[in-house]
């Protein structure tokens, strides 16, 4: 069974930094894009960032491009988001979610883990 | 970027109706490289559809989804009760890949 488990979130003033991390199981892992997906509480759902099954294609929202940084680490089936220079705008719900498509960056999101919260606050 | 609008905001609506929800794109979506989910409160996205039309695994077939250009629409043929749900689309077309704000089915 798939499974996507996201930790590292927590509460954390504005303009310091946190890192998120994503344990992938039930899959083989180095196959898929992996990616970032946020929710602000009560809104809609914001994609952050995504990275290729090689780390060879990286991409970021406009609003995180410059803070953020997405990396992935096949031997531990793991992916992170590291967070810099974080804002209160950053406040979210941030999920891992995997590609539909073996080998592929087409940013369908066909599992999901169960989100780490994040909330940037003075 | 293109812009995902949804219609209608909310919806409410009985089992056993069946329901169609729109999500109009401000450009043309390449090649109908269009997903819809679904979300029930306090749980993460279900994938139900990509590439406008195609059921994803598990899904049950009264999830229909057309659509083209930059009109998509997803039918559910009969309302069951755990079909009650917040529903997203999404355009992985263009970059940056964006979604609609939501369409929330809730219960009459």
């Amino acid at each position: 069974e798939v499974q996507l488990v996201e930790s590292g979130g927590g509460l954390v003033q504005p303009g310091r930094s946190l890192r998120l991390s994503c344990a992938a199981s039930g899959f083989k892992f180095d196959d898929y894009a992996m990616y970032w997906v946020r929710q602000a509480p009560g809104k809609g759902l914001e994609w952050v960032s995504g990275i290729s099954w090689n780390s060879n294609y990286i991409a970021y929202a406009d609003s995180v491009k410059g803070r953020f940084t997405i990396s992935r680490d096949n031997a531990k089936n793991s992916l992170y988001l590291q967070m810099n220079s974080l804002r209160t705008e950053d406040t979210a719900l941030y999920y891992c979610a995997k590609d539909q498509t073996w080998g592929s960056y087409r940013q369908v999101f066909d599992r999901w883990g169960q989100g780490t919260p994040v909330t940037v606050s003075s | 970027e293109i812009v995902l609008t949804q219609s209608p905001v909310t919806l409410s609506l009985s089992p056993g109706e069946r329901v169609t929800l729109s999500c109009r794109a401000s450009q043309s979506v390449t090649s109908s490289y269009l997903a819809w989910y679904q979300q029930k409160p306090g749980q993460s996205p279900r994938l139900l559809i990509s590439g406008a039309s195609n059921r994803a695994t598990g899904i049950p077939d009264r999830f229909s989804a057309s659509g083209s250009g930059t009109d998509f629409t997803l039918t559910i043929s009969r309302l069951e009760p755990e079909d009650f749900a917040v529903y997203f689309c999404q355009q992985y077309g263009s970059s940056p890949i964006t979604f609609g704000q939501g369409t929330r089915l809730e219960t009459k």
